[in-house]
């Protein structure tokens, strides 16, 4: 298995407050991804990085901000968490930029904000 | 945007049944990502193609480009082969490197 790891696992918060989700990989892959998962939708993009410090928005950024400090962390932050955002979320890496490039996934944060 | 629908939404299967899920999609693709997703959360990538046939054990996975359509097969079918499975394609003219997911299928496969 890829070494991914996301912190927490779970957590529970208040509309408002700030949070911050992180992704540790021990691969040294250069492109890694921040997902989101709701019922009744697919996995949606909210950010990617495909370097240090190099950072993108994907479809569903609105309310998310990301940092690449180090190659092996990936930090999601929700700086004023609100309900809708309530969801799982699910690091990935990759070795590639090309779309036919394998994912490797984290174990999901579970988010619920009340 | 390419769109993709994943078919049927929900499969119940009996144990050592033969399945099969279908993936369609709208705009021709480089490769066809099927994914795993076990009851406990955790994603897997099953296969990635962009032609033909792959097969890995008793998963075999194939891809029609001209038709825009891929289908999972699992042979022999297994209570532990229970999961969401989920296929997903690029998006070109999306954000780079970007994936479109499907919804997935979920499977229950009863011994």
């Amino acid at each position: 298995d890829a070494g991914i790891t996301q912190s927490p696992r779970h957590k529970v918060t208040e509309t408002g407050t700030p949070v911050t989700l992180r992704c540790h990989q021990t691969e040294n892959h250069r492109y890694m991804y921040w997902y989101r998962q709701d019922p009744g939708h697919g996995l949606r993009l909210i950010h990617y990085s495909y370097g240090v410090k190099d950072t993108d928005k994907g479809e569903v950024s609105d309310g998310y901000s990301v940092s690449r400090s180090k190659t092996e962390d990936f930090l999601l932050t929700l700086e004023s968490a609100t309900s809708s955002q309530t969801s799982v979320y699910f690091c990935a890496i990759s070795e590639h930029r090309d779309r036919a490039r394998k994912l490797f996934f984290g174990s999901g944060t579970q988010l619920s904000v009340l | 945007k390419n769109e993709v629908e994943q078919s049927p939404q929900n499969l119940t299967a009996q144990e050592g049944e033969f399945i099969t899920i279908n993936c369609s999609y709208s705009v021709g693709i480089s490769a066809l990502h099927w994914l795993q997703q076990h009851p406990g959360g955790g994603i897997v990538s099953l296969f990635m193609l962009s032609s033909g046939k792959k097969k890995h054990g008793r998963l075999i996975a194939t891809i029609n480009i001209q038709e825009k359509h891929s289908s999972l097969h699992i042979t022999a079918s297994h209570p532990r082969d229970s999961a969401v499975y989920i296929c997903a394609v690029p998006n070109y003219g999306g954000s780079q490197g970007n994936l479109i997911f499907g919804k997935g299928t979920k499977l229950s496969v009863k011994p």
